[in-house]
């Protein structure tokens, strides 16, 4: 089954814990992405890689961080610099650069600050 | 840079009754535009997407979209809405060019479906 699963889908962190978030891809594509969800707010892009050994930044990347060693997978890392880490947390894979390439999603993860 | 509204925070539609979900977006030049659906703890699944070409696109479950530019809209349709459609909408925009890298996603509509 192709596809692009994350894990694991309930993460619950005491603060000042760093925590990372697994997205892996079995779907071959080269661009990968993470996404963080509130209530109201839409989707914001955090991190993006293209090509493995490669990542960007998105609109709010601060207190995150992210590694592409291999092209199947794109972990996220909360850091205890998040401030308010709380959220849905959604992974996204695209096949390429092509124009009429589509991004897919992942389940979500959904983090939990106690 | 690009921007997408979705003036529609919450829609109530009775089942089978028709339905259109706003979207416009702001930018330069006509962009890639996409609609989305997401249901309760779930991913996102792709409804449809435009291009270029026919400014009516046709997507899964029954959904089209077209594309105004004069409007800038990108406004989503369904005839007979099914209580299988209770879930949250978004449009995304995504700038024109032969290798866009990433998207801009409105707030999302959430459709509730009364019997």
């Amino acid at each position: 089954d192709g596809g692009i699963t994350q894990s694991p889908k309930y993460l619950f962190r005491k603060e000042g814990q760093n925590v990372t978030l697994s997205c892996e891809q079995n779907l071959n594509h080269d661009a990968m992405y993470w996404y963080r969800q509130d209530p109201g707010q839409g989707l914001r892009l955090i991190y993006y890689s293209q090509i493995v050994n490669d990542f960007q930044k998105g609109d709010i990347a601060e207190g995150y961080s992210v590694s592409r060693e291999k092209k199947e997978s794109f972990p996220l890392t909360v850091t205890s610099a998040q401030k308010n880490p709380t959220a849905f947390y959604l992974c996204a894979s695209r096949e390429g650069t092509g124009r009429t390439d589509t991004q897919y999603f992942g389940p979500g993860t959904r983090l939990t600050v106690l | 840079a690009q921007s997408v509204t979705q003036p529609d925070i919450h829609i109530t539609v009775s089942e089978g009754a028709s339905l259109e979900l706003r979207c416009n977006y702001s930018y330069g030049a006509t962009p890639y535009l996409f609609w989305y659906v997401q249901s309760p703890g779930q991913g996102l699944q792709l409804l449809l997407k435009y291009f270029s070409g026919d400014t009516l696109v046709q997507g899964i479950k029954g959904f089209e979209a077209e594309f105004k530019r004069s409007q800038s809209s990108f406004n989503l349709r369904k005839p007979s809405v099914h209580w299988s459609d209770a879930a949250e909408y978004f449009c995304a925009v995504a700038p024109w060019g032969s290798g866009y890298s990433t998207l801009t996603f409105g707030k999302g509509t959430m459709l509730l479906v009364s019997p």
